[in-house]
């Protein structure tokens, strides 16, 4: 079964400051990897995803993520915090394959930009 | 671009009663999914289907729940006698055959009173 861990449930950085949220998986194969962003009353809209090919994944509004399989790791960073960046963060995980498997979320990290 | 969407945005029923919330996923999409978020907890998973029929269902898509794909756009998900518990934010998602990640529409809360 999957499962993920995201440390961390509220994370606070100053504008322009490096966003770091983390995020651990547990999956029995190989995983395919997602991170999405909620706004405020609103969806959930993908960041970016992990499906195998390169392990750095660059993403929308200059967010990205690394999957270390060592660490079963993929951390969420952004070099230079913006105010339009709070948001809940969510990682996801499936193990793919041929059937209609479901997303496992994480909990959320919720995120404040300190102007 | 092309994006899910769903009806009602916010939906306020009384305990018992019947509620159909619908979804139209992205049009060349083939599977479908239901997710539920409670105030301030994580995403959870309802529901999965492909084909016309359930492909997988979390413990709490109990025979209370049931979705339906009435024609060849909407997506519909039925909860027959709601309960107070039931109050969540409703996320229909689609995605394609050939890739994994899934695409959310913008929710529906169900506030049951």
């Amino acid at each position: 079964a999957q499962s993920v861990t995201q440390l961390g449930s509220h994370v606070s950085v100053s504008e322009g400051a490096l966003v770091l949220l983390r995020c651990n998986y547990s999956s029995s194969v190989p995983p395919y990897l997602f991170w999405y962003v909620q706004y405020p009353n609103q969806g959930l809209q993908l960041l970016l995803k992990y499906t195998s090919a390169a392990t750095l994944v660059k993403g929308i509004n200059d967010f990205e993520a690394e999957f270390k399989k060592s660490e079963t790791s993929f951390h969420l960073t952004k070099p230079s915090a913006h105010m339009s960046d709070a948001a809940e963060y969510f990682c996801a995980v499936t193990p793919g394959g041929s059937g209609n498997t479901p997303l496992v979320f994480g909990k959320g990290t919720r995120l404040s930009v300190i102007a | 671009e092309p994006e899910v969407t769903q009806t009602p945005s916010h939906q306020v029923t009384q305990m018992g009663q019947e509620v159909i919330l619908r979804c139209v996923p992205i049009s060349n999409h083939l599977y479908f999914y239901w997710y539920r978020q409670i105030l301030g907890q994580k995403v959870e998973f309802l529901v999965s289907f492909y084909n016309n029929e359930i492909s997988e269902k979390s413990e709490i898509f109990d025979d209370q729940f049931s979705v339906e794909r009435p024609d060849g756009s909407n997506f519909t998900l039925k909860i027959r006698s709601t309960k107070l518990e039931d109050s969540a934010m409703y996320f229909c998602a689609s995605r394609q055959g050939a890739t994994y990640e899934q695409y959310f529409g913008p929710g529906t809360r169900l506030t049951v009173t």
